[in-house]
C-alpha cells in the first residue's frame, strides 16, 4: 500500500529550532509536499521538493532524499503561532494525487 | 469571493437524508478535489477532477456523488450516509501541470456530522 509516516506529536519551546521527519512507501513518486493547518483551519501550503536537496522559504525549510524515501520541514526561530498540525504529502502518479500523512501535532511552549 | 469556498460549513443530517455540498474556486485552477478528515487519520483523497472530468475515485462509496458541473464548482451529494462518515469535507483545486508551483489551495471545509 502507499502510506507516509511522521512523529504524531512534537513539543518545543519558542525560538528553538524542530524538524518533523517524513517517510513515505509511495508508487509513482513525484515529489513531496508539506502543509500547515491551526485548528479549525484549512490546510495551507508550505512548500515542495521535486528534486534532491533542501528548499528554504523564510523560517520553514524542507529536505527531500528520494533514494531514502525520506524528507523533513525545519522550522527555525519557532514563534508560538507556529502551533498546529504539520503534513507531508507525496504527488503520486501525477500532480493530481496526492498521499497525506497522519500529520504531526506541534506544540509550542514559552 | 477570493480563493476556495465551501457551503455550507456545518451540517446535521440523519442517515436518510440527502444532502448536497459545494465548492467554489475563484482562481482559475482547472482540477479540484474532494477530501475527506476524520480525526487522527490522514486526508483522505476522495475524487479528482480535471478539466470537469473525473480522473480519480479512490474507492468512495456509492452513496457519495460527485458533480463537476465546470472548472469552477464542484458538489459532492449525499445520501443514506453512516455514523462514521461525520468528519471534515474538504474542496481543494490546483492548476495542473504543476509548473513552478504544486500547491493545492483549500477551502474551509464542511463539518459533517451524521446522526
Amino acid at each position: 500500500g502507499q502510506s507516509l509516516e511522521q512523529p504524531s506529536e512534537v513539543t518545543a519551546v519558542e525560538g528553538a529550532i524542530v524538524q518533523i521527519n517524513c517517510t513515505y512507501q509511495t508508487s509513482g513518486f513525484y515529489g513531496l509536499s508539506w502543509y500547515q493547518q491551526h485548528d479549525g483551519g484549512a490546510p495551507t501550503f508550505l512548500s515542495y521538493n521535486g528534486l534532491d536537496g533542501l528548499e528554504e522559504t523564510g523560517r520553514f525549510s524542507s529536505f527531500l532524499s528520494r533514494s531514502d524515501s525520506y524528507g523533513y520541514l525545519l522550522l527555525q526561530e519557532l514563534q508560538m503561532k507556529d502551533s498546529a498540525s504539520y503534513f507531508c504529502a507525496a504527488f503520486s502518479g501525477g500532480y493530481n494525487k496526492l498521499i497525506f500523512g497522519a500529520g504531526t501535532r506541534l506544540a509550542v511552549h514559552p | 469571493e477570493t480563493g476556495v469556498t465551501q457551503t455550507p460549513r456545518h451540517l446535521v443530517m440523519g442517515m436518510t437524508n440527502k444532502k448536497s455540498l459545494k465548492c467554489e474556486q475563484h482562481l482559475g485552477h482547472n482540477a479540484m478535489y474532494w477530501y475527506k478528515q476524520s480525526a487522527k487519520k490522514p486526508l483522505e483523497l476522495m475524487f479528482v477532477y480535471n478539466f470537469k472530468e473525473q480522473t480519480e475515485n479512490n474507492s468512495v462509496p456509492s452513496r457519495f456523488s460527485p458533480e463537476c458541473p465546470n472548472s469552477s464548482h464542484l458538489f459532492l451529494h449525499l445520501h443514506t450516509l453512516q455514523p462514521e462518515d461525520s468528519a471534515l469535507y474538504l474542496c481543494a483545486s490546483s492548476q495542473v501541470p504543476g509548473g513552478d508551483s504544486y500547491e493545492q489551495y483549500f477551502g474551509p471545509g464542511t463539518r459533517l456530522t451524521v446522526t
